[in-house]
């Protein structure tokens, strides 16, 4: 089946830092979802995407649609305490209403 | 609002026993969703339901069984648990399927399976 690659995996950050990740596959999405999940917590939609090039902003959170459609990009400025979780990405492959979900990034951010 | 509720939070069962997950949504929702998370496996669709009387497969269906009751609420059943059904579950809802359409997430139930 389809699958979606997200990265990093994990990683450790300074409070203030700009952090990075992104999901790629081989397959093209009609839709991409970021979400977050706090410890214990289901997660929580933080930005939807539509279109190819689309780039969204919430906060001091920032994705892109990739141009290509198989792939799309997660920035968060000035990185909190408060950021740490894990990371999903979720896209919608062309012609079905099923999600798949990326394995997630977990972010630890260091006081 | 609620949004979506699961019950309970965490759960031990023997292998062999059954138990029912229960999900309700109050935001007037079509479709739902049960999914499970292991580490390193994000999310698996285990069985939806796209709109109220109608139930399908997911990616990872076999153990389950699960019924729309009604449009708030969809329950998942695992007949005869087993250790490898030890997981988090979580149900989720949308306003509809397809494109437009993201998530919402209830807070997830820890079931033990020994």
């Amino acid at each position: 089946g389809q699958q979606l690659n997200q990265s990093p995996q994990s990683m450790f950050i300074q409070e203030g830092e700009d952090v990075s990740m992104n999901c790629t596959s081989s397959s093209i999405f009609n839709t991409w979802l970021w979400y977050k999940q706090d410890p214990g917590e289901g997660p929580v939609l933080l930005i939807a995407l539509y279109k190819a090039g689309e780039l969204t902003s919430n906060g001091r959170l920032t994705a892109q649609f990739g141009i290509t459609r198989k792939d799309s990009f997660l920035n968060i400025s000035a990185s909190i305490p408060s950021d740490v979780g894990i990371y999903f990405c979720a896209g919608l492959p062309p012609g079905t209403y099923k999600y798949i979900f990326g394995t997630g990034t977990r972010l630890k951010v260091l006081a | 609002n609620a949004g979506v509720t699961q019950t309970p939070k965490f759960q031990v069962l023997k292998t062999g026993q059954s138990m029912t997950l229960q999900c309700a949504q109050d935001m007037n929702h079509n479709s739902m969703y049960w999914y499970r998370q292991d580490p390193g496996m994000g999310l698996r669709l285990i069985y939806y339901s796209a709109s109220e009387g109608t139930t399908d497969k997911g990616e990872v269906p076999n153990g389950y069984n699960v019924s729309r009751l009604n449009k708030r609420e969809f329950s998942l059943r695992l007949e005869s648990a087993a250790p490898s059904q030890t997981s988090v579950y979580f149900c989720a809802s949308s306003e509809g399927t397809g494109k437009g359409y993201g998530y919402t997430f209830g807070s997830g139930t820890r079931l033990t399976v020994v």
